[in-house]
Formats: C-alpha cells, sequence, structure tokens
C-alpha cells in the first residue's frame, strides 16, 4: 500500500498571506496525486488533480506542483473561505488502492 | 444537476448488518465507477470500496474484504453497500463519490454523508 503523508498537520497563517502545504507518497506514484478540501460537516470538495491541473471552478489562488514522491499545494493568498482541512490522495495503482493523507488543517 | 443522493445507516450494535444507498441523478450512471469513502470521527478519509460501472468488478480495502459488499442496480441508477459483521472501529460518515471523469479515481461528486455508528 501506497502511505501519504502530509505535513504539517496544522498550518497556521494569517489571512492574505501564502500557505503551502506538502505531501509525500511511500513510492512514486508519477502525477496521479489529487488535493481536496474539507470544511466542518461538509463532503470534500476537490481541488486538483493529475497532481497541477485545477477542477472545475476552483479560484487560481490553488496551485498544485510536483510529481513521483514529493507534492505541493500553495494557496496564494488566503481568503477566510479557504480554511479548512486539506487530504491528499493517490489513485495510481490498478486494480485501485485508493490512499489519503492524513490531513493538514489550516487555521487562522 | 448532477447528484448523488445517500440514504440508511443508523445504530446497529456489533456484529449486525446495515445497507447503505445512494441514488445518482444527472449523469450517465453506468458509465461511472462508484466509490465509498469514509471518516471515522475526527479521521482522515479513508476509502472504502469502489464497483465498476457495470458492476462486474469490485475493489475494497483490506479492512472490510469478506464483510462488505458493493452492488448497484443500472436500471434504476442506484448503488449499495451491504454492511456485515460490522466493528466498533467501521463507526464513520460514509460517503459516495463518483470521478471527476470517466476513468479516473478522482472524486469530482460526492453524497452528503450517511452516519454508521457501530455501538451496544
Amino acid at each position: 500500500e501506497t502511505v501519504m503523508t502530509q505535513s504539517p498537520a496544522t498550518l497556521s497563517v494569517s489571512p492574505g498571506e501564502r500557505a503551502t502545504l506538502s505531501c509525500r507518497a511511500s513510492e512514486s506514484v508519477r502525477n496521479n496525486l489529487a488535493w481536496y478540501q474539507q470544511k466542518p460537516g461538509q463532503a470534500p470538495r476537490l481541488l486538483i488533480y493529475g497532481a497541477s491541473k485545477r477542477a472545475t471552478d476552483i479560484p487560481v489562488r490553488f496551485s498544485g506542483s510536483g510529481s513521483g514522491t514529493e507534492f505541493t499545494l500553495t494557496i496564494s493568498s488566503l481568503q477566510s473561505e479557504d480554511f479548512a482541512v486539506y487530504y491528499c490522495q493517490q489513485y495510481n495503482n490498478w486494480p485501485p488502492v485508493i490512499t489519503f493523507g492524513q490531513g493538514t488543517r489550516l487555521d487562522i | 444537476e448532477e447528484q448523488l443522493l445517500q440514504s440508511g445507516g443508523g445504530l446497529v450494535q456489533p456484529g449486525g448488518s446495515l445497507r447503505l444507498s445512494c441514488a445518482a441523478s444527472g449523469f450517465p450512471f453506468s458509465s461511472y465507477t462508484l466509490t465509498w469513502v469514509r471518516q471515522a470521527p475526527g479521521k482522515g478519509l479513508e476509502w472504502v470500496s469502489s464497483i465498476t460501472g457495470s458492476g462486474t468488478n469490485t475493489y475494497s480495502t483490506d479492512s472490510v474484504k469478506g464483510r462488505f459488499t458493493l452492488s448497484r442496480d443500472n436500471a434504476n441508477d442506484i448503488v449499495y453497500l451491504h454492511m456485515n459483521t460490522l466493528r466498533v472501529e467501521d463507526t464513520a460518515v460514509y460517503y459516495c463519490a463518483r470521478p471527476y471523469y470517466v476513468g479516473v479515481d478522482v472524486f469530482g461528486l460526492w453524497g452528503q454523508g450517511t452516519v454508521v455508528t457501530v455501538s451496544s
């Protein structure tokens, strides 16, 4: 099983600042990496897939980068609505064995 | 509008059974693999099981193999998660999810979630 490790567990940032979240895979997942945002009481929301492609209606302040085992989600200028938990997910295996990171909480 | 509407769930004793349903609308249901993801209280996301569009193939995480099964009714656009021999550690919010586009295991459409509590 491919283990996904996110860091930091919690990130405290002020509105308007830049946030950088990391995700590391225990083995190469090529660019088969997605990022989700989850707010309390809500289902996750897809932000990024293919490591760097923004999903429909995702603001340009969200960007993803990386390949292989090291990935980054960057939020260029934090808005109040961006404070949430962020998860990475790899989808490199077939048959599917999908794994998520443990999450990074983005706090004000 | 594309939508996944979940039902089922509730409180069950250890060793008991439950069936979760996920009804789809607004998209060609049989074209998509459907997946269940769960989230234990205060914890992260965990992939549970997936079923291909035809229903021919299912895939599950090791901890639920032999206990959970998936089925789907493509005539009525519903997928089911049949959960047997439930354990306390199965307590979670269960989400059904659909790929962002056909053929990719990235989830762009989610149900609202349903709570399963396993407790005596």
